[in-house]
């Protein structure tokens, strides 16, 4: 089976823009959630979808925002990019077969820099 | 709220053992080990479930200690490719969200 893809693998852009991160999961995977990874603040979590659904949320400003499709694809959005934003993006796929987060399958990231 | 890890980072030599810890000020659901090389994306190593339930790595071992809402992953026999960074997530309730500890570095030499 195909990995967790993600697109754009690097993206520059400057403070103000915004940004729109994609999501393929495993193949089968209902399930995706993002996290936000830094030197200095690790891996924090930013959402998890769910047949298009968000069932949790991490405590992060409204400026970052997902979806997820019928096709389980998901995609993030950061509005107002602020320095402070820049990190790698994760996105991570689960089979999702019982009560609470599973087996997390993570893709490559996305490496955002923000000028 | 984010799990404590500790030690920050530790250096092996091949055939040694260590002992990763995370601990939680909140009664845990399930607890998640993962292992993350430089450039890499973490990968999973074993989840640990609110009554004895685990689920992972023939090759690793952890334990969870509920009371305490503690666990503790196993590095015994330590191999090169043990070298990374190892989190530990913890899920409250089963509510679909992992808090991730600081990591700890551990550096396997020859």
């Amino acid at each position: 089976k195909a990995g967790v893809t993600q697109t754009p693998r690097y993206l520059i852009k400057t403070r103000g823009q915004q940004v729109t991160l994609s999501c393929s999961p495993i193949s089968g995977h209902r399930s995706v959630s993002w996290y936000q990874q830094t030197p200095g603040q690790g891996l924090q979590f930013l959402f998890e979808y769910f047949s298009e659904t968000q069932r949790n949320k991490g405590n992060f400003p409204g400026r970052f925002s997902g979806r997820q499709f019928s096709n389980s694809r998901s995609e993030m959005n950061v509005s107002t990019l602020e320095l402070g934003d820049s990190a790698l993006y994760l996105c991570a796929s689960s089979p999702d077969t019982g009560v609470g987060t599973d087996t997390q399958y993570f893709g490559p990231g996305t490496r955002l820099t923000v000028l | 709220q984010q799990p404590v890890q500790s030690p920050q980072a530790v250096i092996l030599r091949e055939g040694e053992d260590a002992v990763i810890n995370c601990s939680s000020s909140k009664a845990l659901y399930s607890v998640h080990w993962y292992r993350q090389k430089h450039g890499e994306a973490p990968v999973f190593l074993m989840i640990l479930l609110k009554g004895g339930e685990q689920k992972g790595h023939d090759k690793i071992s952890a334990s969870f200690n509920e009371k305490k809402q503690q666990s503790s992953l196993y590095l015994t026999a330590s191999q090169l490719s043990y070298s990374g960074t190892y989190f530990c997530g913890t899920e409250k309730a089963a509510d679909y969200k992992l808090s991730f500890g600081a990591g700890t570095t551990v550096t396997v030499r020859a």
